[in-house]
């Protein structure tokens, strides 16, 4: 079985500063970990993934999120925010070796920006 | 999204009736999903296909039933719609598990 946890329902920045999106998962085999985005009204856009390559995985508009085996956690993080990376962000895992490829989803983060 | 269409994008439908949601992709990605988002729940996956008239049901399946007759298209039915059915209805493609899915645009359904 497999699960997911994001330890914070809500995450308030200002821009310009660090962002931490934190998340925990439970996976019964080796793990795909996935970070999506919505902005709100839109569909999900895939940020980054780890597919058992490097630990550290670099993204699209400067997120990365590193995996962490001892401590099952695959936090997202970039350096300064923008006010555009206000969204809801989910963090997703994927049992490697079923055969459907089912996706586990957090039940979200929405990242606040403030000027 | 490239690739991904659904349709329609919204809908209200009185309780009781059937509705049918359309999933259609032009990737010939093997496999396709349809999942609900509800506050404080995250995506559910409803059920997933892998492969022309290989479907099996997800963690939220009563209520609902899909249909796929060819790669590019997955059918979801509500086949009497609910209140509870009210949701955003998501559909994604994937052409394996470890790369991820691509999502469409979602339909908003609305069941009065």
């Amino acid at each position: 079985a497999q699960s997911v946890t994001q330890l914070d329902s809500h995450v308030s920045v200002s821009e310009g500063t660090p962002v931490l999106l934190r998340c925990n998962y439970s996976s019964s085999y080796s793990p795909s970990l996935f970070w999506y985005v919505q902005h709100p009204n839109k569909g999900l856009q895939l940020l980054l993934k780890y597919t058992s390559a490097a630990t550290l995985v670099k993204g699209i508009n400067g997120f990365e999120a590193e995996f962490k085996k001892s401590e099952t956690s695959f936090h997202l993080t970039k350096p300064s925010a923008h006010m555009s990376d206000a969204a809801e962000y989910f963090c997703v895992v994927s049992e490697r070796g079923t055969s459907y490829g089912k996706l586990t989803f957090g039940q979200g983060t929405i990242l606040t920006v403030h000027p | 999204d490239a690739g991904i269409t659904q349709s329609p994008r919204h809908k209200v439908t009185e309780t009781g009736t059937p509705v049918t949601l359309r999933c259609h992709q032009t990737e010939n990605h093997r496999y396709m999903y349809w999942y609900r988002q509800d506050p404080g729940h995250g995506l559910r996956l409803i059920h997933y296909s892998y492969g022309v008239k290989d479907t099996d049901k997800g963690e939220v399946s009563d209520g609902y039933s899909v249909s796929r007759s060819k790669t590019e298209d997955f059918l979801l039915t509500l086949e009497s719609a609910t209140s509870s059915q009210t949701s955003v209805y998501f559909c994604a493609i994937s052409p394996g598990q470890e790369y991820g899915y691509t999502f469409g645009s979602g339909t908003r359904l609305t069941v009065v």
